[in-house]
């Protein structure tokens, strides 16, 4: 069990829009905005696709983007693409000694 | 264009020993804080350890506390990560990883696998 929840799977339609979200604790996801989602290819390196919440890094489509509430963090992918098909984890800053938290994965289908 | 990648990922039994290294390029590799992420098969990701950027501070996650230690050569842009008294457990695909800021990684290699059997 991961210590943040993520849905194991969620589906949509091409050009659809989906929402992945993350929840914490208020010491973690809700109390700092160091929220970051990656985007995993299985057998490739995860890449970075959001930070601080809801920062893009350079390069990274604008399909995708973060938000947060309370101690919920959410991606969202808009107009799907199936190239958009993989799976998407998210991290939190903590104040626990350990420092991050991951969330346990969400596998995105395009059907 | 920073490049991470993995070696020394192998088939060891319970309480044998490896070493995995990351070779890194593409980036000042001295400035930044370095980690080792694994994911156990049909797990989620686990953070295992970090170092700073100048070697002088060192973290781990308490399933490994004692048994690996993690170390850095900025001369040689390599991140080391010596795993001892392996346990099954200890199966994953091991990540080295780029820290950016405050919990948050830029910058992840594809990984090396890690196997205990006897």
């Amino acid at each position: 069990q991961s210590d943040l929840t993520q849905p194991a799977s969620v589906s949509g339609s091409p050009g659809q829009s989906i929402t992945i979200p993350c929840t914490g604790t208020s010491s973690d996801v809700g109390g700092y905005n160091y929220v970051s989602w990656y985007q995993h290819h299985p057998g490739k390196a995860p890449k970075h696709i959001i930070y601080d919440v809801s920062e893009r890094p350079s390069g990274v489509s604008h399909r995708f983007s973060g938000s947060k509430s309370g101690n919920t963090a959410s991606l969202t992918i808009s107009g799907l693409q199936a190239e958009d098909e993989a799976d998407y984890f998210c991290t939190s800053y903590t104040s626990t000694s350990i420092r991050v938290l991951f969330g346990g994965g969400t596998k995105v289908t395009v059907l | 264009e920073v490049q991470l990648v993995e070696s020394g990922g192998d088939l060891v039994q319970p309480g044998g020993s490896l070493r995995l290294s990351c070779s890194a390029s593409g980036f000042t590799f001295s400035n930044y804080a370095m980690h080792w992420v694994r994911q156990a098969p049909g797990k989620g990701l686990e953070y295992v350890s970090g170092v700073s950027g100048n070697g002088g501070s060192t973290y781990y996650a308490d399933s490994v506390k004692g048994r690996f230690t993690i170390s850095r050569d900025n001369s040689r842009n390599t991140l080391y990560f010596e795993m001892s008294s392996l346990r099954t457990e200890d199966v994953a695909m091991y990540y080295c990883v780029k820290g950016y800021s405050y919990g948050q990684f830029d910058y992840w290699g594809q990984g090396t696998l890690v196997a205990v059997s006897s």
